[in-house]
């Protein structure tokens, strides 16, 4: 069974640009998870998708952060303008129903600089 | 306010050792909780899932034990080796989604 994808693996970029990052999670889980995690801490949920609808996105910086998982398979985080704060490894996770044990992706570190 | 608290942000033992890990919960109540393992550069992967009703699950060496009275969870690992060396989150389930605990970053030295 193929893992969750995501791309890129790195990225580096100016405050105030933007961002864009890619998931593709495991075929058939409806339930896909986008969490940031700061170096030495815990991931943090950001947003939680059930197919196309988003379940929770209290945690979501909605000024500068946005996501999107149309067809209710692929999802895209963008970040804009991102600010220094902003660098982490951020994860993509899938479940097959809510609540379930997740499988992640292996992340995309940003560095804003 | 809530928190969840993973002892010590570092474990070093020996090889062999029975490691355990132990996290701590305030002002939430999870029905279930889970282990997870990070290596460097990797998302976590999933071990473990114990229920508020289950005082023990064990696969393989790895143990998990969850007191909703202690509000704690321990993580065991017995006999442990040198890849065992990662850093390990408990996830407590809240609403439909997972809250992460700092983890632990677990040295086996061989």
């Amino acid at each position: 069974e193929a893992g969750v994808a995501q791309s890129p693996r790195y990225k580096i970029i100016e405050k105030r640009q933007s961002v864009a990052f890619w998931c593709n999670p495991i075929s058939g889980h409806a339930t896909l998870y986008w969490y940031q995690q700061i170096l030495g801490q815990g991931p943090k949920l950001l947003i939680q998708f059930q197919n196309n609808g988003v379940v929770d996105d209290s945690q979501l910086p909605k000024d500068r952060f946005s996501a999107e998982r149309l067809k209710g398979v692929d999802s895209t985080l963008k970040i804009q303008p991102a600010k220094l704060e902003d660098s982490a490894v951020y994860l993509c996770a899938s479940s097959l129903i809510p609540g379930d044990s997740y499988t992640f992706g292996s992340g995309t570190r940003l560095t804003v600089v | 306010s809530q928190k969840i608290e993973q002892n010590s942000e570092a474990l070093n033992i020996q090889e062999g050792k029975t490691a355990t890990l132990t996290c701590n919960y305030t002002n939430y109540s999870p029905a279930y909780l889970q282990w997870y393992r990070q290596d460097p550069g990797r998302g976590p992967v999933f071990l473990l899932l114990i229920r508020e009703n289950e005082k023990e699950k064990r696969k393989e060496r790895l143990k998990v034990t969850f007191d909703t009275t202690l509000k704690q969870s321990l993580f065991h690992i017995t006999a442990s080796q040198p890849a065992d060396s990662a850093t390990y989150l408990c996830a407590l389930n809240y609403g439909q989604n997972f809250v992460f605990g700092p983890g632990t970053r677990l040295s086996v030295l061989p």
